[in-house]
């Protein structure tokens, strides 16, 4: 069974850095294919990914904030952390880290999902 | 403004139909699979629908999905009142780098 858990501050001033672990459970992020994503979801508002790792360290980042984010992984601690620099109160939202799962189906053609997903963790950006 | 278009709301009574589109582009959809998620209040999203069409195990038949072109399509059928939910679909985007792109979600409520 796949478990993922966010974890990191409520609240967080502007201009600060925001820093978020997301430990994970019942996989390996050394495993071909593998990947963890975090999305976020501004309060009442729609989910927007942020950034994607894969298992051989290869690294994705939203072309609007990719000046602001980095993505890591910790394999022998099963973790995941995602930092954000210059936090703006347009930030605020519940942030998710997310299991990539993928299959090939031949002829070229690949397909992967977001699954599952932890609870995420709301994330206040105000002074 | 998201880069999948969605529409914002969708209703229906119990037991009927209803279908949810997703429009996207030749980088996104036209050239992509599509998933859809389900995300029931204060939750967090869960997968429905994979690769366009498949369902994960535990997810009921009636739910299916469909593409078409750079569309793409959720389809209910038997509505229940515990399908009132968000639905978002998403697919990988080639253009820059490559980036996973999101619907604006669309509210289902059973009336």
């Amino acid at each position: 069974q796949i478990t993922l858990k966010e974890s990191g501050p409520t609240l967080v001033k502007p201009t600060q850095t925001l820093t978020l672990t997301c430990t994970f459970s019942g996989f390996s992020l050394s495993t071909s294919g593998v990947g963890v994503g975090w999305i976020r979801q501004p309060p009442g508002k729609a989910l927007e990914w942020l950034a994607l790792i894969y298992w051989d360290d290869d690294k994705r980042y939203s072309p609007s904030l990719k000046s602001r984010l980095t993505i890591t992984k910790d394999t022998s601690k099963n973790q995941v952390v995602l930092t954000m620099t210059n936090m703006d109160p347009v930030d605020t939202a519940t942030y998710y880290c997310a299991h990539l799962d993928g299959v090939y189906y031949g002829s070229g053609s690949y397909g992967d999902w977001f699954d599952p997903w932890g609870q995420g963790t709301l994330v206040t950006v105000s002074s | 403004q998201s880069v999948l278009t969605q529409p914002p709301s969708a209703s229906g009574t119990p037991g009927q139909r209803v279908t949810i589109s997703c429009s996207g582009s030749s980088s996104n959809i036209g050239s992509n699979t599509v998933n859809w998620y389900q995300q029931l209040p204060g939750t967090a999203p869960k997968l429905l629908i994979y690769s366009n069409n498949q369902r994960p195990s535990g997810v009921p038949d009636r739910f299916s999905g469909s593409k078409s072109g750079t569309s793409a399509s959720l389809a209910i059928s038997g509505l229940q009142s515990e399908d009132e939910a968000d639905y978002y679909c998403a697919a990988w985007d080639d253009s820059l780098n490559g980036s996973w792109v999101f619907g604006g979600g669309t509210k289902l409520t059973v009336l």
